[in-house]
């Protein structure tokens, strides 16, 4: 049971490429979240998704676009990378009725 | 719009010692996370509150939550370096999940 899984790991991006971030779980869960952690920020809420098809605006949206076509993955789009976007992204899901939310292990980007 | 404050920001105790970290939050909420993160690694699920008066324990940390006071507790007992780590508060509310900004614990031999 691999539980949410990122994909990639690390990634260095030149400023105005695109790239997209993967998180997959396993668990059926109907809840997924991107965050992003800067440090002595704690981690802040990017976009959300409570089911297949359907996507929120989180805390930070701006620069950050995300699908969820498929119940068990939630992508994560950045269409023209810039340097304030420099960070580690965590991908959580969870259900409904809870009780937990369980996180992958993280993205490091880094975008000079 | 939900805040979640967390304070201390950053606490550095001596082993042996209790303390308390304190997570407010500015509106009702569904459920209240506690998790622990590591440098450079994920967060790990500590305790998860879901109503008024919950109180959870594992080994030297208890957690507890006043829906009233909008207020939740981790308490530390008896700290070893081990627990040295960043603690965060997260509340649960219309979907979403949002987290305090940590508190940084160094726990001093």
């Amino acid at each position: 049971n691999a539980g949410v899984t990122q994909t990639p790991k690390f990634r260095v991006l030149k400023t105005g490429q695109s790239m997209t971030l993967l998180c997959a779980q396993d668990m059926n869960h109907e809840y997924m979240y991107w965050y992003r952690q800067d440090p002595g920020m704690g981690l802040r809420l990017i976009h959300y998704s409570v089911g297949e098809g359907t996507t929120a605006k989180g805390e930070v949206p701006d620069g950050y676009n995300v699908s969820r076509l498929k119940k068990q993955n939630f992508l994560l789009g950045l269409e023209s990378a810039a340097p304030s976007q420099t960070s580690v992204y965590f991908c959580a899901s969870t259900t409904q009725a809870g009780p937990e939310a369980f996180f992958g292990q993280g993205t490091r980007l880094t975008v000079v | 719009e939900l805040k979640v404050e967390q304070n201390p920001l950053f606490l550095s105790m001596q082993e042996g010692k209790n303390y308390t970290i304190y997570c407010n939050y500015s509106t009702t909420s569904d459920r209240l996370y506690w998790y622990r993160q590591d440098p450079g690694k994920s967060l790990e699920s500590l305790f998860v509150l879901l109503s008024n008066g919950a109180v959870k324990q594992e080994g030297r940390l208890m957690a507890s939550l006043d829906t009233k006071a909008r207020l939740s507790t981790l308490h530390i007992t008896a700290a070893v370096h081990d627990l040295s780590a960043t603690y965060f508060c997260a509340v649960d509310r219309d979907d979403k999940i949002i987290f305090g900004k940590g508190t940084r614990l160094h726990i001093l031999p």
